[in-house]
């Protein structure tokens, strides 16, 4: 099976503008979730979609949203970009199912650079 | 809340040396537990996981065992390789519903000198 993708790998933007980021989840997994990691917070959650619905968000404001289309893929959008935004953005799917353990199986991240 | 701490690094050891990477948490309910490691301009890659208490997860070497009485989850191998530099990430999973949030530790560096 192929893995996650996430695309772009690289971004630079300026501060003000907006962003948009995409995954594709492995084949057969429908739950998507999103994190921000940089190296002063480490990893950290953003939200999970699951069958096109938030399903669990994190603590990041209202300009961090997300969504999920019908085949899984899912996107993030940050507007209003601050300088702060700057980071490795990881998206992770998983195979969602009571007899999972709930592992999540990360794409290589898209880097963002707000300048 | 729920939360995971990992020792500090960086960790140098020698190639073939033991390697340790402790790891605790605290969560309501009977979390799993991961390892993920991630390379250099890489994503993170799952290493091993653990669903309940006293299961031990191993994976090309590295083996952690559930421990619920201590609530750790600590990382090992016998002999590290050069091929092993990397962060590793102690991580946990809460509930059926809290599954897609992984609540990670720091991260630990290590980087093995030949």
């Amino acid at each position: 099976k192929a893995g996650v993708t996430q695309t772009p790998r690289y971004l630079i933007k300026t501060r003000g503008q907006q962003v948009t980021l995409s995954c594709s989840p492995i084949s057969g997994h429908r739950s998507v979730s999103w994190y921000q990691q940089t190296p002063g917070q480490g990893l950290q959650f953003l939200f999970e979609y699951f069958s096109e619905t938030q399903r669990n968000k994190g603590n990041f404001p209202g300009r961090f949203s997300g969504r999920q289309f019908s085949n899984s893929r899912s996107e993030m959008n940050v507007s209003t970009l601050e300088l702060g935004d700057s980071a490795l953005y990881l998206c992770a799917s998983s195979p969602v199912g009571r007899r999972t353990s709930y592992e999540q199986y990360f794409g290589p991240g898209t880097r963002l650079t707000v300048t | 809340g729920n939360s995971v701490t990992q020792m500090e690094g960086p960790v140098t050891l020698s190639e073939e040396a033991f390697l340790t990477i402790n790891c605790t948490y605290t969560a309501t309910g009977y979390p799993s537990l991961f390892w993920y490691v991630q390379y250099p301009g890489e994503g993170l890659q799952l290493l091993l996981k653990a669903t309940k208490a006293d299961d031990k997860g191993s994976n090309k070497g590295f083996e952690a065992t559930y421990r619920k009485e201590t609530t750790s989850f600590h990382l090992e191998k016998g002999s590290v390789q050069v091929s092993d530099s990397a962060v590793y990430f102690c991580a946990l999973s809460s509930s059926y519903n809290q599954g897609g949030k992984l609540i990670f530790g720091q991260g630990t560096e290590l980087s093995v000198k030949p």
